[in-house]
């Protein structure tokens, strides 16, 4: 089945370790899309990614990173400065100039102590 | 961050009545979409827009691409239990390339 996966479902780290969120599709989708969702709010876009080995940020992008070395694939890693990283991260696709619709995964919830 | 006003912010009903959300803008978009979130998942797409008056159906849901193209409607008739979860609208502006604006999301709860 086609599809977004993101693995894992629940991750706990300390605080001051990076932490990586994967991230894969196999709808050959050429856009794929990093968000955070905190408690009872909206999803905002930390970066996203229209083309392979090209990204640029989102609106809350300090403290994480990203690649995009693989279409299938866009690892997110929550680095040390990002000041509160316990959130629920949700990975979304498209197709990019074909289509804008956005296919989410699961998502991971992160949490940090 | 967010141009994209979502009302009312949660809703209680009771099953079987009829529900509407809405989102507004002060910006023109050029695509509508709404989501539904069930708690700890992702948000599942339920209706797309792609036309200024485009009334578009999915089973009991109903979605608007507002004529003034800055506002869209969705809404649920008679609804059901499984119908509870979180309902966001997202909207593309000419301007944001593949960028999204989400609303802040409306919280449907349903009593049997």
């Amino acid at each position: 089945d086609g599809g977004i996966t993101q693995s894992p479902k629940y991750l706990f780290r300390k605080e001051g370790q990076n932490v990586t969120l994967s991230c894969e599709q196999n709808l050959n989708h050429d856009a794929m899309y990093w968000y955070r969702q905190d408690p009872g709010q909206g999803l905002r876009l930390i970066y996203y990614s229209q083309i392979v080995n090209d990204f640029q940020k989102g609106d809350i992008a300090e403290g994480y990173s990203v690649s995009r070395e693989k279409k299938e694939s866009f690892p997110l890693t929550v680095t040390s400065a990002q000041k509160n990283p316990t959130a629920f991260y949700l990975c979304a696709s498209s197709k990019g100039q074909v289509s804008y619709e956005q296919y989410f995964g699961p998502g991971t919830r992160l949490t940090v102590t | 961050g967010q141009q994209l006003n979502q009302s009312p912010q949660s809703m209680f009903i009771q099953e079987g009545e009829d529900v509407s959300m809405n989102c507004t803008s002060s910006s023109i978009f050029n695509t509508w979409l709404w989501y539904k979130q069930d708690p700890g998942e992702g948000p599942v797409l339920l209706i797309a827009l792609y036309k200024a008056g485009e009334l578009t159906s999915n089973g009991r849901l109903t979605a608007q691409f507002g004529i003034t193209r800055k506002d869209s409607f969705l809404n649920i008739s008679a609804s059901i239990p499984s119908d509870v979860g979180i309902y966001f609208c997202a909207g593309l502006r000419e301007t944001s390339g593949s960028r999204l604006t989400f609303g802040e999301g409306t919280q449907l709860t349903v009593n049997p």
